[in-house]
């Protein structure tokens, strides 16, 4: 079964920091992956997603990640952390479109002045 | 619409009761998807409709859950007799091109 980890359960950065956020998976093959942030009492917001193509992909609120597959890992990265950073980011994969999201267990971001 | 929308916000429940939870998809998404976060950060994954029809039940407990989505309707997650170990936040998420948007979410309290 596929299984996803994000060895950081908390990670304390100061504002403008840089900010990497680690994630590995088990798959037997290249799975969609993606990053979804929550803040507290708040749903789920897709950050950015990989399918195929370039490793190194885009996101909203200047975040970036890079797919590694000789490392089955999708971390998540951001050049100058922003107090509004703070939240709970999970790490996620799927079989492919239209399958179930299997998630890790989330890092919680705090941001220090 | 442009965002997942779910009702209600909170839902509290004696245990035994009844609750039942609604989920209207991004219009034009075809497929929806239920999950259940407990203890704040494990998602466990439901069911999922292509449409009206049931893609993957894997997830769902036999007994006690069901769901549906109609044609022109809310798409609705029901729990019979609820029990203290349902307490949870159910994500609703619609997918039209791969990756699933998710709606706020409907927080259940069982007493």
């Amino acid at each position: 079964a596929q299984s996803v980890t994000q060895p950081d359960i908390h990670i304390t950065v100061s504002e403008g920091a840089s900010l990497e956020l680690r994630c590995n998976y088990s798959y037997g093959a290249t799975p969609y992956l993606f990053w979804y942030v929550q803040s507290p009492g708040q749903g789920l917001q897709l950050l950015l997603k990989y399918f195929s193509g370039d490793t190194l992909v885009q996101g909203i609120k200047g975040f970036e990640a890079e797919f590694k597959r000789s490392q089955s890992s999708f971390n998540l990265r951001k050049p100058s952390v922003h107090w509004s950073d703070a939240a709970e980011y999970f790490c996620a994969v799927a079989l492919g479109g239209y399958q179930k999201v299997t998630f890790g267990i989330g890092t919680k971001l705090q941001v220090i002045p | 619409g442009e965002e997942v929308a779910q009702t209600p916000k909170h839902l509290v429940r004696g245990e035994g009761q009844k609750a039942k939870l609604y989920c209207a998809p991004i219009k034009g998404h075809s497929y929806v998807f239920w999950y259940q976060q407990v203890l704040k950060n494990e998602f466990k994954f439901l069911i999922s409709f292509q449409n009206e029809n049931v893609f993957d039940e894997t997830g769902m407990p036999k007994e006690r859950f069901s769901a549906k989505c109609l044609p022109n309707s809310p798409c609705s997650l029901e729990i019979q007799a609820t029990k203290l170990e349902d307490s949870a936040v159910y994500f609703c998420a619609s997918s039209g091109g791969g990756e699933q948007y998710f709606g706020p979410g409907t927080r259940l309290t069982v007493t």
